[in-house]
């Protein structure tokens, strides 16, 4: 496609439920990037894939959160066990390659815990 | 570690008049400085980045940004606000590391403009 795709656009689960969050990037990119947004914050790192490796995933809030990307395009976030606190936008991203690559980024899925 | 601190939550100007979004980082070496814009149910798009040579970098949209190190700023300009740049702005700043980009984010201005 033309830009990096997510959906669902909207998610609304029940606390404790898991949800599934999708992601396809840009053809050819080799980059993918997690990026958590709170309502009125800036967008926080969760987690870095390089093709199918995960090689940073320092931002990622607890074990309940978990993303892969195993053949190297498409990736999903899951998140086990839903907390309201993990109410937020999901933004997804990614590049060519290497440092300071230009980012592109999907709308993101907005997920509510209620 | 790295952060941004971007002052102002919100910023209103008239269409046609200058504009000013102040940012501030926190880093330990030269920085990767980013400005991007992000309109309602819109993604995040690039307006302009900074990584070394001419402190004075130009932008997508007619923005432009200054990096000035001795007050570890990086502020946003434009000379003459259309009603579409109403939008949320954010400054971030990168590692610049080979592991890729991982940015750190202020809170973003948001920027509303009159007619």
């Amino acid at each position: 496609g033309a830009g990096v795709s997510q959906s669902p656009r909207y998610k609304v689960a029940k606390r404790g439920q898991d949800v599934a969050l999708r992601c396809d990037p840009i053809s050819g990119h080799v980059s993918l990037f997690w990026y958590q947004q709170a309502l009125g914050q800036g967008p926080e790192f969760l987690t870095y894939f390089q093709n199918e490796a995960q090689l940073d995933k320092s931002g990622l809030p607890s074990d309940r959160f978990f993303a892969e990307r195993p053949e190297g395009s498409v990736s999903t976030l899951k998140i086990q066990r839903t907390q309201q606190e993990d109410s937020a936008v999901y933004l997804c991203a990614s590049s060519l390659a290497g440092p300071g690559g230009k980012l592109f980024f999907g709308s993101g899925t907005q997920l509510s815990v209620l | 570690a790295q952060s941004v601190t971007q002052p102002d939550i919100h910023i209103t100007v008239s269409e046609g008049a200058s504009l000013e979004l102040r940012c501030n980082y926190s880093y330990g070496a030269t920085p990767y400085l980013f400005w991007y814009v992000q309109s309602p149910g819109q993604g995040l798009q690039l307006l302009l980045k900074y990584f070394s040579g001419d402190t004075l970098v130009q932008g997508i949209k007619g923005f432009e940004a200054e990096f000035k190190r001795s007050q570890s700023s990086f502020n946003l300009r434009k000379p003459s606000v259309h009603w579409s740049d109403a939008a949320e702005y954010f400054c971030a700043v990168g590692d610049g590391k080979s592991s890729g980009d991982k940015l750190t984010f202020g809170t973003g201005t948001r920027l509303a403009v009159r007619p």
